[in-house]
């Protein structure tokens, strides 16, 4: 199946700096989405992102499917930001359901 | 809109007890569904899927059963629990392409 890694597995941010958060993955695909686990357990949807650029707030994402990687930008970051970011993705051949990433841990402290 | 409710929160099982733990979605028809695990350590491991009632497919052999008598609830169950059925289990669903979680089950058998 399909192979998801993100980098840095572990990041500890100032508040107010920035980051950026890779996803890069094995084979092409035709969805790709961004989570955040807050330290409650809560899974939010950030991004439904298969190729292209969107933005919300602070948080914008690019994906390049041609070369098989995806970035999230967090801008600004606060203490509310801290959590779990996953990315995951459906492979165009194989699998229908998502495959995720083990994801990259992300601490702001202020 | 749309909402995922879960239940309960947070369980204690002692080993060789049955399990059941229930989600329904509201405001929506037909979702896809789908009961996660999240094991210390971050992965999320897809355990079951379903695209409509009575339709479930299984993604990894295990202790575990899903079934789906409604069209919007979604259940997973154990007749006998194991030490290593412990963890976080998520629901979540699905209309077109992004995927929604509830707020999830922490699950500890002892």
């Amino acid at each position: 199946g399909i192979q998801v890694e993100q980098s840095p597995p572990d990041l500890i941010l100032q508040e107010g700096a920035n980051s950026t958060l890779r996803c890069n993955f094995s084979d092409s695909v035709n969805n790709l989405q961004w989570f955040h686990q807050n330290p409650w357990g809560q899974l939010i949807n950030l991004f439904y992102i298969p190729s292209g650029t969107k933005q919300n707030g602070r948080l914008s994402a690019t994906t390049v499917a041609t070369e098989r990687y995806s970035l999230l930008y967090i801008s600004s970051s606060q203490t509310t930001d801290s959590g779990v970011y996953f990315c995951a993705v459906v492979g165009n051949s194989g699998y229908s359901t998502l495959t995720f990433g083990k994801g990259t841990m992300l601490l702001v402290s202020p | 809109s749309q909402t995922i409710h879960q239940w309960p929160a947070t369980l204690v099982q002692p080993v060789g007890s049955p399990l059941s733990l229930e989600c329904t979605v509201e405001g929506t028809s037909n979702p896809n569904l789908y009961w996660y695990r999240q094991a210390a350590g971050r992965g999320l491991q897809l355990l079951f899927y379903s695209v409509g009632i009575g339709q479930i497919s299984s993604e990894v052999p295990q202790n575990l059963s899903a079934s789906r008598p409604q069209d919007r609830q979604f259940i997973l169950s154990s007749k006998k629990l194991l030490l290593s059925d412990s963890g976080f289990y998520l629901c979540a669903w699905s209309v077109g392409e992004k995927l929604f979680f509830g707020s999830g089950t922490q699950l500890s058998v002892l």
